[in-house]
Formats: structure tokens, C-alpha cells, sequence
């Protein structure tokens, strides 16, 4: 069980690029949570899913960024059009259902140049 | 006012000595969740705990659901606890995203 597997490990992008960032939770585990590390700031929520239904994306940017968690294949978090302003550490976390704990990801380090 | 509060936010010690970090929450719970981050590092979770104690190790968690207060103990601290530990607690509505305290950094010295 080789755990939450996130990649790229760390993504560079230039402003007006597009950033994907993929998660593959841990095997049984169908609840994906990604969370946002800001420079210098605490983890914040994004976004919730389970597989093909997005149950809460109250903490997701309005623009620009939007996540999938297909039937098939891992979840992703895309950024469209990035801005310095994006760079941050993006980790997912998994979990069987909302009354287990968690298992975290490494996170993706993503900058914006 | 912060819905997850963590006390002290910096800390030091010396290797051996005995460890204590806060975390006060003010949003009923049905769990808390402990969590270590090395710099640079990924998240790693280190207990959930609903009620009473819980150890693993050198660490030993606690949790006051009525006082709504948990304290994370390292005993016999080491040079490689040094971590951010963050407190975090589920959000209302149990759709299970977490909302966290803004850690705190811990830096054993030998």
C-alpha cells in the first residue's frame, strides 16, 4: 500500500500556464480532501470529493481553478492561468469515510515565475 | 477569533526535555486530529482521538471534549521531533474537511 501518491513532487510554471496536480488516494479509499499551504500560512480546504461528484468546494478560488475525481485514474487540481499568487504547497488527503482519519500526500510544491 | 487556537506558537528545547503543545477549539467535534509537517516536507498524521488518551510511542495525546482542549506531550524530545504540529478539527456538517490551527514549530536542540 503505497499510500497517498502525489505528483509532480514540485512544478514550476510561468504566469499564464496551466498547472495540473494529481492525486491518487490510498487503495479503498474514496473520499479525496485538497488542501492549500500558503507561504508563511496555514492549511486551508479547497475542495471535497468523492469519486465523479464534487460534495464541497467551498473553499476553491471562484476562477480559475477547478478539481476532478474521475471513476478511473486519480484526482487532479487544475490551475488555469496561474499567478505568483498560486504558489503554495497543494496536499490531498484520503480517507474511507468522514468518521476514519486521514492519510496525507507529500504535497506538490508549486511556483509561479 | 480563530476556530482552532494553538498555544505556544514557537518553541525550543533541549533534547530529553518533556514537550507540551496546546490546542483549544471552539466548534463542537466528534474528533481531533494531530498532524506533524517537516520543513519542506509532506503532512504526516499522528493521532485522532475522540475521547480520553492516546500514545504512540514518545507521544502522547489528550483530548477534554468538555473544556474543548487537546494537548500533544513528546517525552525524552530529540533533535528529529523538530516539526510543525498542527491541531486540526472537522468542520461542522461532517463532510470531513478539517479546519487547522496555525501550528506550532518546534525546535529540539542536542
Amino acid at each position: 500500500n503505497a499510500g497517498v501518491m502525489q505528483n509532480p513532487r514540485h512544478l514550476v510554471r510561468r504566469r499564464g500556464q496551466e498547472a495540473r496536480l494529481r492525486c491518487s488516494p490510498m487503495k479503498g479509499h474514496s473520499h479525496v480532501y485538497w488542501y492549500r499551504q500558503l507561504p508563511e500560512e496555514g492549511l486551508k480546504f479547497m475542495v471535497y470529493l468523492q469519486k465523479e461528484n464534487i460534495i464541497d468546494e467551498s473553499g476553491m478560488p471562484k476562477e480559475r481553478f477547478s478539481a476532478e475525481f474521475p471513476k478511473e485514474g486519480p484526482s487532479i487540481l487544475r490551475i488555469q492561468q496561474v499567478v505568483r499568487g498560486d504558489s503554495a504547497a497543494y496536499f490531498c488527503a484520503s480517507s474511507r469515510d468522514t468518521l476514519y482519519g486521514y492519510t496525507f500526500g507529500s504535497g506538490t510544491r508549486l511556483t509561479v515565475v | 477569533k480563530n476556530e482552532v487556537e494553538q498555544s505556544p506558537q514557537n518553541l525550543t528545547a533541549q533534547e530529553g526535555e518533556f514537550i507540551t503543545i496546546n490546542c483549544s477549539y471552539s466548534v463542537g467535534i466528534s474528533a481531533l486530529h494531530w498532524l506533524q509537517q517537516h520543513p519542506g516536507g509532506g503532512i504526516v498524521s499522528l493521532f485522532m482521538l475522540s475521547s480520553g488518551k492516546k500514545k504512540h510511542g514518545r507521544l502522547i495525546a489528550t483530548i477534554n471534549i468538555q473544556e474543548k482542549h487537546s494537548s500533544l506531550h513528546i517525552t525524552a524530545s530529540h533533535p528529529r521531533d523538530s516539526a510543525v504540529y498542527i491541531c486540526a478539527v472537522p468542520s461542522s456538517g461532517n463532510t470531513g474537511k478539517l479546519i487547522f490551527g496555525q501550528g506550532t514549530t518546534l525546535q529540539v536542540k542536542p
